[in-house]
């Protein structure tokens, strides 16, 4: 059964706080991303990983970085959080870099107070 | 950077009506059109796709109709049952540092009414 799993689906950090989410996956997929979903404002491409090591900004890149160390696995770090990072987060993952499907996976509910 | 523009945001029918939601997108070199259905709580699934070198296809209840000429493609749900109520989302690929992306739509919410 093909899956993006993300941990944790739920979380509630302070302003300040280190924030890391993890995403994996069991498709071998080459490419890897991290979204943001908001309402009114549909999914925002926050990083996009090519391969292990390889990555590249999305279209809101600004507050967060992002690991890929395993083809399997990538993490979205937020470095001393911010109320407006208040957001779903979404990792998804696709098998390369032709025009194919995307899977995502269920999210992760992320709470800055 | 690119945008795909997705109308309406919230769109209620009657149960076995049909939906249509209406999506625009800027690059011509988009070739790949996803479309994904959410339900609440959950993440989004693929439910059709189109590439450029059509202009309809059709599965189960779901017509996609591109219009590469006017940058625009549709989404046709026939015979709306309730099940059908969800957020959806339109995308465009993009090409971005040698590779692609999708760009996503800002979604709609469907309400279909028993």
């Amino acid at each position: 059964d093909m899956k993006v799993t993300q941990m944790p689906r739920y979380l509630i950090k302070r302003m300040g706080e280190n924030v890391l989410l993890e995403c994996g996956q069991d498709m071998s997929h080459e490419t890897m991303y991290w979204y943001r979903q908001d309402p009114g404002l549909g999914l925002q491409l926050i990083y996009i990983s090519y391969d292990v090591d390889s990555n590249s900004e999305g279209d809101i890149p600004k507050g967060y970085r992002v690991s890929r160390k395993k083809r399997e696995h990538f993490s979205l770090i937020l470095d001393s959080a911010k109320t407006n990072q208040t957001s779903v987060y979404f990792c998804a993952s696709s098998p390369g870099t032709s025009n194919t499907e995307v899977f995502f996976g269920k999210g992760t509910r992320l709470t800055v107070v | 950077g690119e945008q795909v523009e997705q109308l309406p945001s919230i769109l209620r029918v009657q149960e076995g009506s049909s939906a249509s939601i209406n999506c625009t997108y800027e690059n011509s070199a988009s070739n790949y059109f996803p479309w994904y259905k959410q339900e609440p709580g959950e993440n989004p699934k693929l439910i059709i796709d189109i590439r450029s070198n059509m202009e309809r296809k059709q599965t189960q209840g779901l017509i996609v109709l591109l219009d590469k000429k006017a940058k625009r493609f549709s989404l046709h749900i026939t015979d709306t049952q309730p099940g059908d109520s969800a957020m959806y989302f339109c995308a465009a690929s993009a090409a971005s540092s040698g590779s692609w992306q999708l760009i996503f739509g800002s979604g709609t919410q469907l309400t279909v009414m028993p």
